[in-house]
């Protein structure tokens, strides 16, 4: 199984600076087959990032995705106060499907 | 718009089993794949199969292989999800979530509310 090592574990920022997520994989999984979900508590995820940098529907463009070998890094240019969440990278360029443990987004 | 409502939380005894609905509408039930995530508390997301609404086709992770089954109703367009030989190990909130329709792309761009399901004696 692919394993998907995001860094880091917690993020404390504030309102208005950049955020930079990582999400590393054990083996190759392909540029395009990288996603990024946005949890908040008590909701369900929301798709973020497919296909390693496009936004999905809805999403503002503060929000992008890129890849440089294994390495995906999820940015958040400007933090909004509904930001600060739980952000998890997704494979899916090899089966079984397989998630990050997760970064958490919290206000500083 | 696209939605998915999953039945209510469950709470269950060791050994016993569990099956979460989830109901779609919205969009043509047939021409997507449905797909079951938990989360553990604690824990991150953890893939657990897929379903092909159209044929009925399945793909489960091995983890649950020997003890989860899914199936879909096309007249009700509800996807099932059942999970035998629960431990505690098993409390976690269940969601389903739908697969795109982008070419090449499975990532998951509708999610259910989530069932929460609690294992305890």
């Amino acid at each position: 199984d692919i394993v998907l090592t995001q860094s880091p574990g917690t993020l404390s920022l504030s309102p208005g600076e950049r955020a930079t997520l990582s999400c590393r994989a054990s083996q190759s999984v392909g540029s395009t087959y990288l996603a990024w979900y946005q949890q908040r508590p008590g909701q369900a995820p929301r798709l973020l990032i497919y296909g390693t940098s496009n936004r999905a529907t809805g999403i503002p463009d503060r929000f992008s995705g890129s890849v440089s070998g294994t390495d995906f890094t999820l940015t958040i240019s400007r933090l909004e106060p509904e930001d600060f969440a739980v952000y998890f990278c997704h494979q899916y360029g090899s089966s079984p499907w397989t998630f990050g443990q997760g970064t958490k987004v919290e206000i500083k | 718009q696209v939605q998915l409502l999953q039945s209510g939380a469950e709470v269950k005894k060791p050994g016993a089993s569990v099956k979460v609905s989830c109901k779609t509408s919205g969009y043509t039930f047939t021409g997507y794949y449905i797909h079951w995530v938990r989360r553990a508390p604690g824990q991150g997301l953890e893939w657990m199969g897929r379903i092909n609404c159209y044929t009925g086709g399945i793909n489960y992770a091995p983890k649950f292989q020997a003890r989860v089954t899914m199936t879909r109703d096309t007249s009700i367009t509800t996807t099932y999800m059942e999970l035998s030989g629960l431990t505690s190990d098993d409390t976690a909130v269940y969601f389903c979530a739908r697969e795109m329709k982008v070419s090449g792309q499975t990532a998951f761009d509708s999610w259910g509310q989530g069932t929460q399901v609690t294992v305890s004696s």
